[in-house]
């Protein structure tokens, strides 16, 4: 089947700006995580949801930041005016239970 | 505050030449540790989960072993497919989110 899928896979924008990344999730899966990977640093928990409620958002860095899940799947990750400190990877995961998170590619996100 | 170290950031191995990487952890109650793989350019894939000390699994030339205090992948006769970067991640009881650690970048020479 299908696995984690993110749009887009690269965005590059002007700093001030504001950007959507998407992700759609395997079918199925009720949880969902959006993370960040900086350069040289590894993996940061961003935001967990669970259905389209998020009992979990204390990793979003400031609030600029903020996520929704609609319809138990597709969820949006918006980052408004854009600093060059957000430049980064953003993934997303799901998962049917704790056991095993699945990632997506990721999308690649330049603030210039 | 959960807290995830690997060791070393980056090995560089012979093709055939066993070897291990370390990742020592801190947690307020460990529900699993992780193992995933991961290639340039792309997500992380999962490797194993371990739920709890003394456990061991294997997959092909990987096998992770875990105690209380950390968890090491051996990856024994390596081949060049091997070569990416390794991370570890656990989760406590308390949450559903995972703490990475750093990563070790693995290449295997040819």
């Amino acid at each position: 089947g299908a696995g984690v899928s993110q749009s887009p896979s690269n965005k590059v924008t002007e700093k001030g700006k504001d950007v959507e990344l998407r992700c759609d999730p395997i079918s199925g899966h009720t949880a969902l995580y959006w993370y960040r990977q900086s350069l040289g640093q590894g993996l940061e928990f961003l935001i967990y949801f669970q259905g389209n409620s998020a009992p979990d958002k204390s990793g979003l860095p400031s609030d600029r930041f903020s996520a929704e899940r609609t319809g138990g799947s597709v969820s949006t990750l918006t980052i408004q005016r854009t600093q060059q400190e957000d430049s980064a990877v953003y993934l997303c995961a799901s998962s049917l239970d704790w056991r095993e998170q699945f990632f997506g590619p990721g999308t690649r996100l330049t603030v210039l | 505050e959960d807290q995830v170290t690997q060791s070393p950031e980056a090995l560089r191995l012979q093709e055939g030449e066993s070897s291990s990487l370390n990742c020592s952890y801190t947690v307020s109650g460990l529900r699993g540790l992780f193992w995933y793989r991961q290639d340039p350019g792309k997500g992380p894939e999962f490797l194993f989960t371990l739920y709890s000390a003394g456990e061991e699994k294997e997959k092909e030339r990987l096998k992770a072993t875990l105690t209380k205090k950390e968890s090491f992948l051996h990856i024994t006769a390596p081949k060049p497919e091997d070569s990416a970067t390794y991370l570890c991640a656990v989760q406590a009881w308390s949450g559903s989110r995972l703490t990475f650690g750093e990563g070790t970048q693995l290449t295997v020479n040819p």
